[in-house]
């Protein structure tokens, strides 16, 4: 498909347990936008990376998250030391460009025991 | 920050009714104003959206309107149908060339919309 693909689609982890969340973008898209999305709400802003470098982790809750996007594609979302706060549902959006129609994946549900 | 506000929270309609749900948003600077659909466990999908150098767009049953000055825009879906039943978030963003709100989206709380066969 040449969709935004997301793995794994659900998590469940233990609290304390660290996670690594992954993103496929769609081939060629510059922009990656990762956001989290708790239940009932909007999805708020975490990062952003254009290619391979982070722009902007105004939006990351704490020092637990981390992001990367090694190559400039896949982008992969770390939470350390997870925490009953962070369940919710992480997604992952592209771009041509940076100010282009963001195409969004299907989201990582995490709920943290 | 931005920060936008919609309502209502929920909406139910009978089939064939129309829908409208508001945004405000607060910072004058936002020009880019998409709207999304969420269905039940799948991702938003972009339905409409509205640059702010134009007033009203519209496609098929679905319109947006948009007032610079109130800073509020608004999502019309008309002769609704049960398919149309969803979540639908407004968004903002700052598109400026040069900027470094590189696109990101402030979304609103989100709209639970019904529509009753």
């Amino acid at each position: 498909g040449a969709g935004v693909s997301q793995s794994p689609r659900y998590k469940v982890a233990k609290r304390g347990q660290d996670v690594a969340l992954r993103c496929d973008p769609i081939s060629g898209h510059v922009s990656l936008f990762w956001y989290q999305q708790a239940l009932g709400q909007g999805p708020e802003f975490l990062t952003y990376f254009q290619n391979e470098a982070q722009l902007d982790k105004s939006g990351l809750p704490s020092d637990r998250f981390f992001a990367e996007r090694p190559e400039g594609s896949v982008s992969t979302l770390k939470i350390q030391r997870t925490q009953q706060e962070d369940s919710a549902v992480y997604l992952c959006a592209s771009s041509l460009l940076e100010y282009n129609e963001q195409f969004f994946g299907p989201g990582t549900r995490l709920t943290v025991l | 920050g931005e920060n936008v506000e919609q309502h209502p929270s929920t909406l139910s309609v009978q089939e064939g009714d129309s829908a409208v749900i508001k945004c405000t948003y607060s910072d004058s600077a936002s020009n880019y104003f998409p709207w999304y659909k969420q269905e039940l466990g799948k991702r938003p999908q972009l339905i409409i959206d509205i640059r702010s150098n134009v007033g009203e767009k519209k496609d098929q049953r679905i319109a947006v309107t948009l007032n610079k000055t109130a800073k509020h825009f608004s999502l019309h879906i008309t002769e609704t149908q049960p398919e149309d039943s969803a979540v639908y978030f407004c968004a903002a963003s700052m598109t400026h060339a040069g900027g470094t709100s590189y696109g990101k989206l402030t979304f609103g709380q989100g709209t639970i919309l019904t529509v009753h066969p």
